[in-house]
């Protein structure tokens, strides 16, 4: 099993739909999640950190369940411009240390 | 800040040839990581460093594979003999203390990555 388990895709979606990526972890010792956006043939960037009361970015909301060891990502009225990969990233400590990667879900938001 | 610095970005080589990757992290930030990405593997942890100290290196494939970071500034990922399925983007990623955005330790900013090609 994975450390990180994100459902691949790909999703694709009409302008203004709301869309919901899961994750889930199997290190019940994890500290930090995090949500990072990769377009195509670019670099990872971090979307937004999630913390343990839910929060929310504009269209953006990311919530986490430590006790089913969850986390998501709810995109809401979807863009063109939300098309890219989401990865689901845990770290098990807070000082720098390594993060483990999901392997991404794909989103493409179409006219 | 300029970011995390990667040259070069893309190499074409062939079989046998060593490759030297560089990267150049986030001035005071003191973790870095290299990143290995393919279509089929995605992204893969090769090694990463902690005060320029090498802490895991679980990732790394195999002996051809050597990283080294001989200052807070500047890291290398070599490979030597490369070998076609070595074909991938190579990611430099660095973190630390956080900026005053408030980003946490653990975020990690990604270079623009090497896109290695060995023939």
């Amino acid at each position: 099993r994975k450390e990180v388990e994100q459902d691949p895709g790909p999703f694709n979606v009409p302008e203004g739909a709301t869309v919901a990526f899961n994750c889930t972890y199997s290190n019940s010792a994890s500290q930090s999640f995090f949500w990072y956006r990769q377009d195509c043939r670019k670099e990872p960037k971090l979307l937004m950190s999630v913390y343990s009361s839910g929060n929310e970015d504009g269209r953006f909301t990311a919530q986490l369940n430590r006790a089913s060891q969850y986390i998501s990502l709810l995109i809401r009225d979807s863009k063109l411009s939300d098309s890219a990969t989401y990865l689901c990233v845990v770290s098990a400590n807070t000082n720098a240390g390594k993060s483990t990667f999901g392997d991404g879900t794909t989103l493409t938001v179409k006219p | 800040d300029a970011g995390v610095i990667q040259s070069p970005r893309h190499e074409v080589t062939e079989m046998g040839q060593e490759v030297t990757l560089r990267c150049k992290p986030i001035s005071g930030h003191n973790s870095l990581f290299w990143y290995r990405q393919t279509m089929m593997r995605g992204l893969e942890l090769l090694i990463y460093f902690n005060n320029n100290v090498p802490i895991d290196d679980s990732g790394m494939p195999e002996d051809r594979f050597s990283a080294k970071m001989p200052n807070a500034s500047f890291s290398t990922l070599k490979i030597q003999p490369s070998e076609p399925r070595d074909s991938a983007v190579y990611f430099c990623a660095s973190s630390g203390r956080p900026t005053s955005g408030g980003a946490s330790y653990n975020e990690q900013f990604f270079g623009p990555g090497t896109r290695l090609t060995v023939l």
